[in-house]
């Protein structure tokens, strides 16, 4: 298979934990997305990495997020000290550079803060 | 602030009908993208509209954009069951070289097709 992949699927934790989420991206593609989608919502955008550069956060994405792609492949998501708020589907899209950008969108990690 | 609404948020229809849902948006754009999503699911592009007048056909869909009414429609032809699912817009407003599609959604339409 060589869509977007991602891990976890499922994420139960308590709230005050950190969590982290992993996506590997379409291999040829060097943009890379994050974005939340709560239920009943359309997905709503976090960050964006251009290779391994992060050019743009939301203003959602508050100082407990922190995202990385360091080598320019998979990227991960972190968020520590989970508030029943994040509770959230977690989606993970990459594009290539050309111009129809159209992007491709992982299954998605459900993440549940008790 | 870009604003994306689509309508209806809910639609019940019988196989064999057609409609249409639309998506309107509040500032210039020329990117549209047509998004499906099952239930628990991922998002699976549909369509990826880029001028004005494009018109896109798959199936029993079809997708076109008017970017000077800044309006997008998906219409749906003799529908059948395996349709039912939720159905986002996206528009893309980039802000620069460097800047990538940042992809602002509708609320979804949440279409079911009765037999």
């Amino acid at each position: 298979d060589t869509g977007v992949s991602q891990n976890p699927r499922h994420k139960i934790t308590k709230r005050g934990q950190n969590v982290t989420f992993r996506c590997d991206p379409i291999s040829e593609h060097n943009r890379l997305y994050w974005y939340r989608q709560t239920l009943g919502q359309g997905p709503e955008f976090l960050t964006y990495f251009q290779n391994e550069a992060q050019l743009e956060k939301s203003r959602l994405l508050s100082d407990r997020f922190s995202a990385e792609r360091p080598k320019g492949s998979f990227s991960t998501l972190e968020i520590q000290r989970t508030e029943q708020g994040d509770s959230a589907m977690y989606l993970c899209a990459s594009s290539n550079r050309g111009y129809y950008n159209e992007q491709f969108f992982g299954p998605g990690t459900r993440l549940t803060v008790l | 602030e870009l604003k994306v609404e689509q309508n209806p948020l809910f639609l019940s229809m019988q196989e064999g009908k057609n409609y249409t849902i639309y998506c309107n948006y509040s500032t210039t754009s020329d990117r549209l993208y047509w998004y499906r999503q099952d239930p628990g699911k991922s998002l699976e592009s549909l369509f990826v509209l880029l001028s004005n007048g494009a018109v896109k056909q798959e199936g029993r869909l079809m997708a076109s954009l008017d970017t000077k009414a800044r309006l997008s429609t998906l219409h749906i032809t003799a529908a059948v069951h395996d349709l039912s699912a939720t159905y986002f817009c996206a528009v893309d407003i980039r802000r620069g070289e460097t800047s990538g599609s940042r992809l602002t959604f509708g609320e979804g339409t949440q279409l079911t097709v009765n037999p």
